[in-house]
């Protein structure tokens, strides 16, 4: 069965200092992977997301950056932290499916990473 | 642009008092709708994917229903083990291999 795992759970980090969050997904193969941001009481900001090795598709400009080292590893990136930048983050994965491996399939989570910013 | 919106954002239940969430969408054309559990703290936990008109997926006591404009979201008897935050999604035919999300609706069930 496939599995997603995602660290660290909580980071608590000084404004400017850099930011590095993991994303790794077990049981598939060249997954489509993403990253969001969640805001308390708001919905999923989608943050970057990629189809495959190397090829990342960025939604917000922003100081944050995305890289794909691995098919199955995602990873989130900041030289200098800023205080908007604190929030839930989640990764997420996503399979082709049906006729042709034509559509992409549900998003399965990871379990979050709280990240504040002092 | 896609959008999302749900309702009511939040909806307090007592145990056995079965509600409807509604998710209203405008998209140019729906590839998939997709309902989602989220506890405080935790990332949100997949439930149904709808994709056209008509159709209606169950587990346990939810049940989700799809129209060309709106989903529903029917929590039938609920218990306290139901509480939690549902989200809504839709990936349409503009927007490859992108969701958009609602804001949510935090559901609380005191028994």
């Amino acid at each position: 069965s496939q599995t997603i795992h995602q660290w660290p759970a909580t980071l608590v980090q000084p404004v400017g200092s850099p930011l590095s969050l993991e994303c790794t997904v077990e049981g598939t193969s060249n997954p489509n992977l993403y990253w969001y941001r969640q805001a308390a009481g708001r919905g999923l900001q989608l943050l970057f997301y990629s189809v495959g090795i190397g090829q990342i598709s960025s939604e917000v400009p922003q100081n944050l950056s995305a890289s794909r080292p691995q098919d199955r590893q995602f990873i989130l990136s900041s030289k200098k932290l800023l205080l908007s930048d604190s929030g839930f983050y989640l990764c997420a994965w996503s399979v082709m499916t049906g006729k042709g491996l034509s559509n992409i399939g549900e998003l399965f989570f990871g379990e979050g990473s709280r990240l504040t910013v002092l | 642009e896609d959008q999302v919106t749900q309702s009511p954002e939040a909806l307090r239940l007592q145990e056995g008092e079965s509600s409807s969430l509604n998710c209203s969408y405008t998209v140019s054309g729906l590839r998939g709708l997709f309902w989602y559990r989220q506890d405080p703290g935790k990332g949100p936990e997949f439930l149904f994917t709808l994709y056209s008109a008509g159709e209606e997926k169950e587990k346990k006591r939810l049940k989700a229903t799809l129209t060309k404009k709106e989903s529903f979201l029917h929590i039938t008897a609920p218990k306290p083990e139901d509480s939690a935050t549902y989200l809504c999604a839709v990936q349409s035919t503009d927007s490859w291999g992108k969701f958009q999300f609602g804001a949510g609706t935090q559901v609380v069930v005191t028994p």
